[in-house]
């Protein structure tokens, strides 16, 4: 089993649409946790952090739940440039290097 | 703020030869800095993770003297890919990780190794 799982896709969606996206961790030690944004052939770029009582910014939506291990990002009103591969990523405690555990990916296609 | 270069963002060699890729923090002091490589269509896989003034520490699987790891300052860390040969053309992106407040990543903008 994968540390960090998510939904490859593709989800190929409408403008204006709202589209959720899921990432399942298994190391229960994991102490922080982020959505970033890759688009092809360049670098991750963070979108937002993850926190347990969830979080907002603009029409983005980032949720944590710990007892279940899961993250969700949901995205309302979907743009033409919201199309990019979105990764879940899980940092153990620095205790263990901090390292960061990167999902595959999901990828969103919007289209017009 | 938080911004990481890194140089070069493109480098296209014979097989043999050594390649040279520097990442710096530009806005924050670093102390630990992340390698990474990305083949197409997959995630980023974590070669080594390095620490200033100490060596870096590998992942498993990863050759220590293949890829060398120098994180000389606060600000920048270099890694080095030996021999290079045809597989080991790939997209290599640092992240740096400010040594206060969260710890978010930052990512440089890759290189784009290609070896002959």
């Amino acid at each position: 089993r994968k540390e960090v799982e998510q939904d490859p896709g593709p989800f190929n969606v409408p403008e204006g649409a709202t589209v959720a996206f899921n990432c399942t961790y298994s190391n229960s030690a994991s102490q922080s946790f982020f959505w970033y944004r890759q688009d092809c052939r360049k670098e991750p770029k963070l979108l937002m952090s993850v926190y347990s009582s969830g979080n907002e910014d603009g029409r983005f939506t980032a949720q944590l739940n710990r007892a279940s291990q899961y993250i969700s990002l949901l995205i309302r009103d979907s743009k033409l440039s919201d199309s990019a591969t979105y990764l879940c990523v899980v940092n153990l405690p620095n205790t263990n290097a901090g390292k960061s555990t990167f999902g595959d990916g999901t990828t969103l296609t919007v289209k017009p | 703020g938080a911004v990481v270069s890194q140089h070069p963002s493109r480098v296209i060699c014979k097989s043999g030869t050594s390649v040279k890729i520097e990442c710096r923090s530009l806005d924050f002091q670093a102390t630990t800095m992340f390698w990474y490589r990305q083949f197409p269509k997959q995630s980023l896989m974590l070669m080594a993770t390095s620490n200033e003034g100490s060596k870096a520490t590998y992942e498993q699987g990863v050759e220590k003297d293949k890829f060398l790891i120098n994180h000389a300052s606060l600000t920048l860390s270099t890694l080095t890919v030996t021999s290079a040969h045809p597989e080991d053309s790939s997209f290599y992106i640092c992240s740096a990780r400010p040594g206060t407040g969260p710890d978010t990543q930052y990512f440089g903008p890759g290189t784009r190794l290609t070896v002959l």
